[in-house]
């Protein structure tokens, strides 16, 4: 099946620093991925899509410049985290969609990010 | 507003035991319904379903769909203690405008899967 790697896979950093996350799809080209965080116990919370060429279209509630998205390939995809604050402490997963046929489609999930800010 | 509702929330069960988790949906325009299981990382794809009625199979996961009751389920049977997971539902978001978008995902809560040995 299809691999995508996000990296770096655990992070901790300081409160006000920047921390960038990125998310490969490996074998295959996506043009949309997807950006999640995950609270503890907690299931998958959408943040943004991340479309190829052209801007994130943002959540409600996720603020676009605290939380900033790049997707300037078909491979890769960039999540950096603003002005980190410890309640952005969490687990970040990206996923790519991987699309056949009319009606059918997957998404494959990167491993994710644990982002501490302490 | 589409709508995901899993249950139970969780469930501790015996390695050996069966078990049944359910998801029922409310969506303006079904596409498809996914299950995921999900340990420590990031969620890992077991079925995706289109059909009422067909069930798709996985080893000891079977999963079936019934798109008049809106609901799907997941049976793991003889279950181990690495079945210990959370269970999570998805389906494709409807977009505001009215359109349909593949990509985006409504998740479930999950169902918390507790195996003992």
């Amino acid at each position: 099946g299809a691999v995508v790697s996000q990296h770096p896979s655990r992070v901790i950093c300081k409160s006000g620093t920047s921390v960038k996350i990125e998310c490969r799809s490996l074998d295959f080209q996506a043009t949309t991925m997807f950006w999640y965080r995950q609270f503890p116990k907690k299931s998958l919370m959408l943040m943004a899509t991340s479309n190829e060429g052209s801007k994130a279209t943002y959540e409600q509630g996720v603020e676009k410049d605290k939380f900033l998205i790049n997707h300037a390939s078909l491979t890769l995809s960039t999540l950096t985290v603003t002005s980190a604050h410890p309640e952005d402490s969490s687990f970040y997963i990206c996923s790519a969609r991987e699309e056949w046929g009319n009606s059918a489609y997957e998404q494959y999930f990167g491993p994710g990010t644990r982002l501490t800010v302490t | 507003e589409d709508k995901v509702v899993q249950s139970p929330l969780s469930l501790v069960v015996h390695e050996g035991d069966t078990v049944t988790l359910n998801c029922s949906y409310e969506v303006t325009n079904f596409r498809s319904l996914l299950w995921y299981k999900q340990e420590k990382k990031a969620p890992t794809f077991l079925f995706m379903l289109t059909s009422s009625g067909i069930e798709k199979k996985s080893g000891r996961l079977s999963s079936i769909l019934d798109k008049k009751e809106l609901f799907s389920i997941l049976n793991i049977t003889a279950t181990q203690t690495g079945d210990s997971a959370v269970y999570l539902c998805a389906l494709p978001l409807t977009t505001n405008a009215g359109g349909t978008s593949y990509g985006k995902l409504t998740f479930g809560q999950g169902t918390i899967l507790t195996v003992h040995p």
